[in-house]
Order: structure tokens, then sequence, then C-alpha cells
């Protein structure tokens, strides 16, 4: 299996741009998260998903942020507007299974910078 | 609720020397605990975690961390450091008395071996 994918690696955006990132968890996997990284708050997670349904969107910043998950192999994490304190790497991360002891397989992150 | 503690931000240990990355948690009830490490540009990689049984766990890379219940702690450890572990940890706790899924990790250790 090819891992978690994650698109685009890298984007540079300016304040007010649509931004969609895309994560692809792997195959089987039932249970997809998404968490933002930044220097300040360490690792925040945003949302996820069971069975491609949203089980708990607390961590989701505010309104400019939304994520979907519209079949088994595919979610995006969508921020409009973007604002340049959206700047960070976002992670998608996914397992498989019931929770407790499950380990998760993370993609290799997307880095937005908003200008 | 659930929260990861790393006291140190910034770990350094010469080559060959032991090292140690601190952790301690908090959970209402039993917890699952993990290590992940990060290296520059990449997604967070599983290194060990402790379910029950035995408080020491060995992982990966000759990693190994020790469960102690009473200290509410999940050191990580290595006898002989090498150049190449310098990177990025992070510690991370479920409690499976809620049946929560997410994971909760700490802000991170950044470990630098000094060759």
């Amino acid at each position: 299996d090819a891992g978690v994918i994650q698109s685009p690696r890298h984007e540079v955006t300016e304040m007010g741009q649509e931004v969609t990132l895309r994560c692809k968890p792997i195959s089987g996997h039932d249970y997809l998260f998404w968490y933002r990284q930044t220097m300040m708050r360490g690792l925040e997670l945003l949302i996820y998903f069971n069975n491609n349904v949203p089980i708990d969107d607390s961590g989701m910043p505010e309104d400019r942020f939304s994520a979907k998950m519209p079949n088994a192999s595919f979610s995006t994490l969508k921020i409009q507007p973007s604002e340049p304190r959206d700047s960070a790497v976002y992670f998608c991360a996914s397992f498989q299974g019931d929770p407790g002891a499950n380990v998760l397989t993370f993609g290799a992150g997307s880095r937005l910078t908003v200008l | 609720a659930q929260s990861v503690a790393q006291p140190e931000d910034q770990v350094n240990v010469a080559e060959g020397n032991p090292l140690t990355v601190k952790c301690t948690y908090s959970v209402s009830g039993n917890p699952y605990l993990f290590w992940y490490v990060q290296y520059p540009n990449r997604g967070l990689q599983f290194l060990l975690k402790y379910i029950t049984g035995d408080n020491l766990v060995k992982g990966s890379y000759g990693f190994e961390a020790e469960f102690n219940k009473s200290q509410t702690s999940f050191h990580l450890k290595k006898p002989s450091a090498l150049v190449s572990d310098s990177a990025l940890y992070f510690c991370a706790v479920r409690d499976r008395g809620t049946g929560a899924n997410n994971l909760f990790f700490g802000t991170g250790t950044r470990l630098t071996v000094i060759p």
C-alpha cells in the first residue's frame, strides 16, 4: 500500500482565497483524522470521520473550515476564506477497526502558507 | 479530559550516550500510550505503544519506554543515541475508559544527538 496520500504537499496562497487539501487514506481504513501542526499550538485534532461520517468536529477552528468525506477513499479539508493565521502543516491520518490501541498512520502533510 | 505534557522542548545528548525524553499524561480512566517520531518534512511515524502488561515496552530502532502508573509517566529511552535519532518526538494518549477515538498529542520534544 502507498500509505496515506495527501495533496498538495505545499500550497502558497493569498489571504481571502479558497484552499482545498486532499487526503486518500489507506484502503480498508475506516477512521480518518485531520490534524493541524503549528509551532505555537503543536498538533491539534480538527475533525475525524468513521465510515465516512463526521464524528467529532469540535476542533475545527471556525466556520471558515469545512471537511468532507464523500467516500471511503477520499476526504477534503477546505478553508474559505483563508487567513495568514491558517498557515500550518495539515496532516491526514487513518486506521482500521476499533480505536483503543490502534496505531495512526499519517500522511506526509500539506504545508499551507497564506500571505 | 485527556492531556499529555512533554516538559522539555529540546533535549541534547552526545552520540553514544543514553537518552530520555519525558512524558506525563492525564486521563480519567486507564491509558493507551504511544510514542511517535517526526523527521523533517515527513508525517509522524509510530515508534511504540503501551496497552497492558509489562511496564517496559520495546519499539522500533532500539527505543523503549517505561509506563509508570503511580507517576503517570511514559518516558522514552534509548541506551545509546545515534545522530540519526535526531528528530521531533511526540507522546500521545488515548483514554480507554471513555472509549474516545481521538489521540491527544503532547507538544513535542526536539531531540538533537551531537556527534
